[in-house]
């Protein structure tokens, strides 16, 4: 059973709006959570992060919520450019279990000019 | 640094060959991780070392399925005989740490696409 899921396999945005990419979890141990972006033909890298004892977490153009409650959180993109279209995993950690990284079934996002 | 070296690139082979995944940590690195990336079951982590020692191999696959760390530099992930069903994308990964935190992050290599025909 997954226990982080992305259920959008893509996403299609309009260059300039809002883009929005949500994850959810269904371990409540789960105390770190992480985006990850992955272009074609490379590894992903890290994009951004939030701790559980925060609800968002906000760098540039990118931001992170995270709703403990509803064991749900989102990647917030704006405004969205071209650049942005790749595939985002959404990860989570507990420290209970060693702090090993769970990752979601990712996102395609395509940014459209 | 040059990041995380996999290789090969693409690797495609028949039923019931051997497969070998190469990996080049990251100098410095203590932590290596073995993903898996299947567009059924997105990216799983199938074993990771600390200091060269294997501490779980918990989501390796099945007994086909080896990984050794014979030093710092080097890792391999071993498909014995291998099946269609192991086509996918392994990626190596590497960090100081054995987990992302604020001050550090897991690095990954470019991966190796597999294909068993």
């Amino acid at each position: 059973d997954q226990q982080v899921k992305q259920n959008s396999p893509s996403l299609s945005v309009q260059e300039g709006r809002i883009s929005i990419l949500n994850c959810d979890y269904t371990n409540s141990m789960f105390d770190y959570f992480l985006w990850y972006k992955k272009y074609p033909a490379e590894g992903p890298t890290f994009l951004i992060s939030i701790s559980s004892i925060k609800d968002k977490n906000e760098d540039g153009r990118f931001t992170v919520f995270l709703n403990k409650s509803a064991k749900h959180l989102s990647l917030h993109i704006v405004p969205s450019q071209p650049g942005d279209s790749a595939v985002y995993f959404c990860a989570a950690s507990a420290a209970n279990a060693g702090n090993m990284l769970t990752f979601g079934g990712g996102t395609r996002l395509m940014v459209k000019p | 640094d040059a990041g995380v070296i996999q290789s090969p690139r693409h690797e495609v082979t028949e039923m019931g060959q051997e497969v070998t995944l190469r990996c080049k940590p990251i100098s410095g690195h203590d932590y290596l991780f073995w993903y898996r990336q299947t567009m059924m079951r997105g990216l799983e982590l199938l074993i990771y070392f600390n200091n060269n020692v294997p501490i779980d191999d918990s989501g390796m696959p099945e007994d086909r399925f080896s990984a050794k760390m014979p030093n710092a530099s080097f890792s391999t992930l071993k498909i014995q005989p291998s099946e269609p069903r192991d086509s996918a994308v392994y990626f190596c990964a590497s960090s100081l740490a054995r987990v992302v935190t604020i001050t550090d992050t897991q690095y990954f290599g470019p991966g190796t696409r597999l294909t068993v025909l």
